[in-house]
């Protein structure tokens, strides 16, 4: 069965500082690798998708950036986080076919 | 541009009455459609997958698929309180392209 960890479960960052969340895949060779974002209250947002290691592209631009080291690794980093970063960041993997998604638990991102 | 709209924005229902919400999308050329809850910010929980018109049934939870008016319904049968949540219609285009409504809040009273 497909796994998805991602980490950290919660974050309160400075204005101006970096950041970096995790998610790792286990159960699945060469997944489609997703990054979504949801404001407090707002809609899901998919932010990058991932299809091979070392490609990465933007759907939408938020001053964020991801990149995919390993096959099973994706990471969503910036280097001055910006008060409207804070929301819920779920990492999924998926085909690009009708097979269902599957979610990690998310990243709760307060900054203040 | 692709979007996704639910309806209503929040609803309340009593146990056990059957609760129903709407989803409309605005691009036929949609490979599949999703049904998802998601409990106070927490990971989503898959609850209906549909791909062709006509219903799909998953234990308590029905979906209903009509292309043609680009619209897409969720039935909740005898719902609980434990089924208080917001519910999120996503819509899955090419490369893996997945556009979220922006959700329903459902509230179930004993």
């Amino acid at each position: 069965a497909q796994t998805i960890h991602q980490w950290p479960v919660a974050e309160i960052k400075a204005v101006g500082s970096p950041l970096s969340l995790g998610c790792t895949i286990k159960g699945k060779s060469s997944p489609n690798l997703y990054w979504y974002w949801q404001a407090t209250g707002g809609t899901l947002q998919q932010l990058f998708y991932s299809i091979t290691v070392g490609q990465v592209e933007s759907v939408v631009q938020l001053n964020l950036s991801a990149s995919r080291p390993k096959d099973d690794q994706f990471i969503l980093s910036t280097e001055k986080l910006l008060l409207s970063h804070s929301g819920f960041y779920l990492c999924a993997q998926g085909d690009s076919g009708n097979s269902d998604y599957t979610f990690g638990s998310g990243t709760r991102l307060l900054v203040i | 541009q692709q979007k996704v709209q639910q309806s209503p924005e929040s609803l309340t229902v009593s146990e056990g009455a059957m609760a129903s919400l709407n989803c409309t999308f605005s691009d036929g050329t949609s490979n599949n459609f999703r049904w998802y809850r998601q409990h106070s910010a927490k990971g989503l929980e898959v609850l209906v997958s549909i791909f062709s018109d006509g219903e799909k049934e998953e234990g308590r939870f029905t979906a209903h698929l009509n292309r043609a008016n680009l619209h897409v319904s969720l039935h909740i049968r005898e719902p609980q309180p434990s089924d208080s949540a917001v519910y999120l219609c996503a819509v899955n285009y090419n490369q893996g392209k997945l556009i979220f409504g922006q959700g329903t809040k459902l509230s179930i009273k004993p």
